[in-house]
């Protein structure tokens, strides 16, 4: 079946501007997942929609980010005033949720700030 | 706060056997172990949980002692296909769902 899809794989845009990234999970899982990956460094946990609320958003970094995910499928992160350092690769993961909630991730969205 | 993983790198030939270890500072409830190829999105390997279960890759075993506070996987007789980055990922509170990532294994094994 189909995995985890992101869009767009690459987003290059310029400080201070706007920018959404959208995530379509695995179709029939309640849990999802975003995460933000430097170079060198493992993915580093942002927030955890479980349906359609946020579980727990305590990684987002400040109030310039903020996700959704209004019918409780597919989640878009949205980051306010870009800066330099948001640059990075997020990633969506999607699972059933449960005790063995393996989490199946994306291909990740290429940020690039300029 | 961020396990620890060990050691950084590691090169191995093909067939040979590999651990690499994962060390945390707080009680753990559940380790999940993943390996990323560089450019491509982390893969699941296997779930250890509090309790002894767990659950994941046929040709991949993995340990977790609960009073350490640690997790080891066990490659043996590494493929090529194994190369990758392998990250830890540590649940410390049941249901949370949240996991903290070390900041990953890099594994080459060459011909």
């Amino acid at each position: 079946g189909a995995g985890v899809s992101q869009t767009p794989s690459n987003k290059v845009t310029e400080k201070g501007k706007y920018v959404e990234l959208r995530c379509d999970p695995i179709s029939g899982h309640t849990a999802l997942y975003w995460y933000r990956q430097s170079l060198g460094q493992g993915p580093e946990f942002l927030i955890y929609f479980q349906g359609t609320g946020a579980a727990d958003d305590s990684g987002l970094p400040n109030d310039r980010f903020f996700a959704v995910r209004p019918e409780g499928s597919v989640s878009t992160l949205k980051i306010q005033r870009t800066e330099r350092g948001d640059s990075a690769v997020y990633l969506c993961a999607s699972s059933r949720g449960g005790a063995y909630n393996e989490q199946f991730f994306g291909p990740g969205t290429r940020l690039t700030v300029l | 706060q961020q396990p620890v993983q060990s050691p950084q790198a590691v090169i191995l030939r093909e067939g040979e056997d590999a651990v690499i270890n994962c060390s945390s500072s707080k009680a753990l409830y559940s380790v999940h172990w993943y390996r990323q190829k560089h450019g491509e999105a982390p893969v699941f390997l296997m779930i250890l949980l509090k309790g002894g279960e767990q659950k994941g890759h046929e040709k991949i075993s993995a340990s977790f002692n609960e009073k350490k506070q640690q997790s080891s996987l066990y490659l043996t007789a590494s493929q090529l296909s194994y190369s990758g980055t392998y990250f830890c990922g540590t649940e410390t509170q049941g249901g949370s769902e949240k996991l903290v990532f070390g900041k990953g294994t890099k594994l080459t094994v060459n011909p």
